[in-house]
């Protein structure tokens, strides 16, 4: 069964710097949807996208966080200057045609020094 | 901004018995209601949904429940097994435009089902 896959598991970094999380979503979706969770609270919701562009966006969604689908398959967020605060779960998702279902993949763990 | 409730942090039930999982929602635009289980250190895994013009939904031991005017839905699981034991999310969306149907999420009920 197709499955949303994301890379690394777990990366750290240092305050300040660039971080790239990569996601491939399942090859029929059109949507793709970023999400994230900071430890012991909810699942928020960070961004939406389609057709090459964001269709929708947060207010966590700021200057600090892009996103792109630099080929067919690939579909990465970039948080740029990375804080603290950024240090979460991040999960990537996606939807098929003619349906709001989303599927998650595994999360890509987050920590920021 | 709770949006989405589930008021139950945790929930212990015997093996073989009916687990029941409560959400409310504010949002009268919310059209869709999703479950989510969810492993430690693992994503979210669909479990079932149901659409607002629907007040019943049923996916092998999984029944979801839809109260519209009441704004909240149930998840039923009969019988609990172990392998149920995991954090359940209710999530609700509404589709702003030609599908794009960001998910809000309750802050989730732990179960334990008990052998």
């Amino acid at each position: 069964e197709p499955e949303v896959t994301q890379t690394p598991s777990h990366q750290v970094t240092q305050m300040g710097q660039e971080v790239i999380l990569r996601c491939v979503p399942i090859s029929n979706h059109l949507y793709f949807y970023w999400y994230r969770q900071i430890l012991g609270q909810k699942v928020e919701f960070l961004v939406s996208f389609y057709n090459n562009e964001i269709s929708e966006k947060s207010e966590i969604f700021d200057d600090q966080f892009s996103v792109e689908r630099p080929d067919g398959s690939n579909f990465t967020l970039k948080i740029r200057s990375t804080k603290l605060e950024d240090s979460a779960m991040y999960f990537c998702a996606s939807s098929p045609p003619a349906t709001d279902t989303q599927y998650f993949g595994p999360g890509t763990r987050l920590t920021v020094l | 901004d709770q949006q989405v409730k589930q008021n139950s942090p945790s929930l212990s039930v015997q093996e073989g018995r009916i687990s029941i999982l409560n959400c409310d929602y504010t949002n009268s635009m919310f059209d869709y209601f999703l479950w989510y289980k969810k492993y430690p250190a693992e994503g979210p895994t669909f479990l079932i949904s149901i659409s607002s013009i629907k007040d019943k939904n049923e996916d092998g031991r999984f029944t979801v429940f839809l109260n519209k005017s009441a704004k909240h839905l149930s998840l039923h699981i009969v019988p609990s097994q172990p392998g149920d034991s995991a954090v359940y999310f209710c999530a609700a969306s509404y589709d702003r435009n030609s599908g794009n149907t960001p998910l809000v999420f309750g802050k989730g009920t732990r179960l334990s089902v008990i052998a």
